[in-house]
């Protein structure tokens, strides 16, 4: 049983409103991410990271930001968030099992995000 | 680069139903892949995976197998119920350490009584 948790699950927020969506995992895995999921269920990689202080951009350009401080704690931050931003945003981390390059990606359940 | 490409949906079937989800690759190496499932209002849990060529994974009553030669990971079920109902997706990692996955576009599984 995989242990990763988001909060909020659900969250609706007016426009230009700051936030952060939260994401811990109890795993010690170094590699973390976050993807976007859109309404016809397609995951979009917006950010990741590696490891502690590291941080990259995924696929997906993204007006959010994400931080890791500590190897538990990977949060996404919206400075303005707008209606734009409303979707599905799932986080997730990664270890290697088995072989040296195969890697198996656990999921956080989830935060909805509605902007009004 | 590494693409998935899935079977579009929704896929909709009768409960003990045989079911096939296709699922094609492109990749360099030797990627491993997996099914991942969502059921709704929840997060992608991992289903079954195979890390080498003719490796079967399995699970839950649902089996795919590596054809390196197709280049194919197809998801089959022999009787669907109707708690089978999620999205359903592919997605390989390829040979590196980056522990990037690539996801295939999900596939939609209705199992209606």
């Amino acid at each position: 049983e995989a242990d990763i948790y988001q909060t909020p699950r659900y969250l609706v927020i007016g426009t230009g409103k700051k936030i952060t969506l939260e994401c811990s995992q109890t795993m010690g895995h170094d590699k973390m991410y976050w993807y976007q999921q859109d309404p016809g269920m397609e995951l979009h990689l917006i950010h990741y990271s590696y490891g502690v202080n590291s941080t990259e951009k995924g696929d997906l350009s993204s007006e959010s930001t994400v931080s890791r401080i500590r190897t538990e704690h990977f949060p996404l931050t919206l400075e303005s968030a707008r209606p734009s931003h409303t979707s599905q945003y799932l986080c997730a981390s990664s270890e290697v099992v088995g072989g040296a390059y195969s890697y198996e990606q656990y999921f956080g359940p989830g935060t909805r995000l509605t902007v009004t | 680069g590494n693409s998935v490409t899935q079977m579009e949906g929704p896929v909709t079937l009768s409960e003990e139903a045989f079911l096939t989800i296709n699922c094609t690759y492109t990749a360099t190496g030797y990627p491993s892949l997996f099914w991942y499932v969502q059921y709704p209002g929840e997060g992608l849990q991992l289903l079954l995976k195979a890390t080498k060529a003719d490796d079967k994974g399995s699970n839950k009553g649902f089996e795919a197998t590596y054809r390196k030669e197709t280049t194919s990971f197809h998801l089959e079920k022999g009787s669907v119920q109707v708690s089978d109902s999620a999205v359903y997706f592919c997605a390989l990692h390829g040979s590196s350490n980056t522990g990037k996955l690539i996801f295939g576009q999900g596939t939609t599984l209705q199992v209606k009584p």
